[in-house]
């Protein structure tokens, strides 16, 4: 079965700061796809970004940054310096393709609050 | 704003009752989920329709369904509601129907069964 973690519960940051949010996934698949999701406090749900199993270059779009690492099966988000509107529940969530379907197995979020 | 319309944004009913939860898609896409957020279940996947038909299904319960009609929008129809039933449901939609396509999702109906 797949399994996405993300240990950090919640994590408090102040402004300018650099944090770090984990995840670690589980799958049998030899292709997978894994996303970020962001769940500001007027509770939408936001995609941040896709990235598939066999593309192992990180990724950075402005202070935000991936790092995939498939040896650790981890997918690590950084937000370098951290500002007071990047607080928010941030998911990590693995697509299991079966029968030609995209079902995204969530992590449970990890709550980042970032105070001035 | 994703582009993903779902109504009503909050609903209030009793056990027992039967709701329905609307959703619109993004302009183009064909696929269409439907999510659960609840406190101790965090977010489930409910089920996947493809351009009407159904693609993928998670641990939906039984007096749980859900359709896609010929305009591509979609219903979830919740009976017999129960207490355990509140919580934030997340329709999404997507281009296509396979894994490598990111879901965009809408701001969610919260249901609240008193």
């Amino acid at each position: 079965a797949q399994k996405v973690t993300q240990a950090q519960t919640e994590i408090s940051v102040v402004e300018k700061e650099d944090v770090t949010l984990d995840c670690v996934y589980e799958t049998r698949d030899t292709t997978y796809y894994l996303f970020w999701y962001k769940q500001p406090p007027s509770g939408e749900l936001v995609f941040l970004i896709r990235r598939n199993s066999f593309d192992e270059q990180n990724e950075i779009s402005g202070r935000y940054s991936w790092n995939f690492q498939k040896s650790t099966s981890s997918f690590n988000f950084t937000i370098t310096a951290s500002q007071v509107v990047d607080s928010a529940v941030y998911f990590c969530a693995l697509s299991e393709g079966t029968g030609g379907g995209n079902k995204l197995t969530f992590g449970t979020g990890t709550q980042l609050k970032v105070e001035l | 704003d994703s582009g993903v319309t779902q109504t009503p944004k909050h609903l209030i009913t009793a056990t027992g009752q039967r709701v329905t939860l609307r959703c619109s898609p993004r302009s183009g896409d064909l696929s269409v989920y439907w999510y659960q957020q609840s406190l101790d279940q965090g977010l489930q996947f409910l089920i996947q329709y493809y351009n009407g038909e159904e693609r993928a299904k998670g641990n939906i319960l039984e007096r749980f369904s859900a359709q896609q009609f010929p305009d591509l929008h979609s219903e979830l129809n919740l009976s017999s509601l129960e207490l355990g039933d509140s919580a934030l449901y997340f329709c999404a939609s997507s281009v296509a129907g396979q894994r490598n396509t990111e879901a965009f999702f809408g701001q969610g109906t919260r249901l609240t069964v008193v």
